[in-house]
């Protein structure tokens, strides 16, 4: 059973840069699967931030590019969200997800989710 | 591609039928997916390639639909089907969630 499970800090000052890990244990990020951030403002939908495959490839949401970095870490079997300028706007539950195989160019799903972690962006 | 869910919510007893729609703004093909969203916690997935039952999932949930339209129904509504419910396009990139429909008790 693959677990997913996010960690870093709740509080980052606005212009400040959010720093987020996910831990992946029970299966391999050297998976053939996508690695995906989703974020949920407080009370509101889900956006996709972008994903990761093992050998470095991302895709990201044009909405956050210019300020999003996502990058993996074999050797610890985890992977990692960078957003710059933050602003209180990005206040929200982030998550991580596994995607689907890179064999699918379209289609798949998101099965395993990391639980959240709260961001407040604020001074 | 924009996704539009409807009802953005519903009143529903136990024991009802419950259809949520979903509306791609172009054709999807049959690549999507709905999850349930309970509150404080991480979606689940419930249906993928539109109509394809997540292993584990109550059959009593089913998924229809391809091209724009696409339907979750719930056969016989249970307490713990309570939630918050939406659609995700995996057509093309960026991937795009509907706004949620949220299924509350009557």
């Amino acid at each position: 059973q693959v677990q997913l499970q996010e960690s870093g800090p709740g509080l980052v000052k606005p212009s400040g840069t959010l720093s987020l890990t996910c831990a992946v244990s029970g299966g391999s990020i050297s998976s053939s699967n996508w690695w995906s951030w989703v974020r949920q403002p407080p009370g509101k939908g889900l956006e996709w931030i972008g994903e990761i495959y093992h050998s470095g490839s991302t895709n990201y949401n044009p909405s956050l590019k210019s300020r999003v970095t996502i990058s993996v870490d074999k050797s610890k079997n985890q992977f990692s969200l960078k957003l710059s300028s933050v602003t209180a706007a990005d206040t929200a539950v982030y998550y991580c997800a596994r995607g689907p195989p890179t064999t699918m160019v379209r289609g798949g799903s998101f099965d395993y989710w990391g639980q959240g972690t709260l961001v407040t962006v604020s001074s | 591609i924009q996704l539009t869910q409807s009802p953005s919510s519903l009143s529903a007893s136990v024991g009802d039928r419950v259809t949520i729609t979903c509306r791609a703004s172009q054709g999807i093909s049959s690549y999507l997916a709905w999850y349930q969203q309970k509150p404080g916690k991480a979606p689940k997935l419930l249906i993928y390639a539109a109509s394809t039952l997540q292993s584990g999932v109550p059959s009593r949930f089913s998924g229809s639909g391809s091209g724009t339209d696409f339907t979750l129904t719930i056969s016989s509504l249970q307490p713990e089907d309570f939630a918050t419910y939406y659609c995700q396009q995996l057509n093309s990139y960026p991937r795009t969630f509907g706004q949620g429909t949220k299924v509350e008790i009557k």
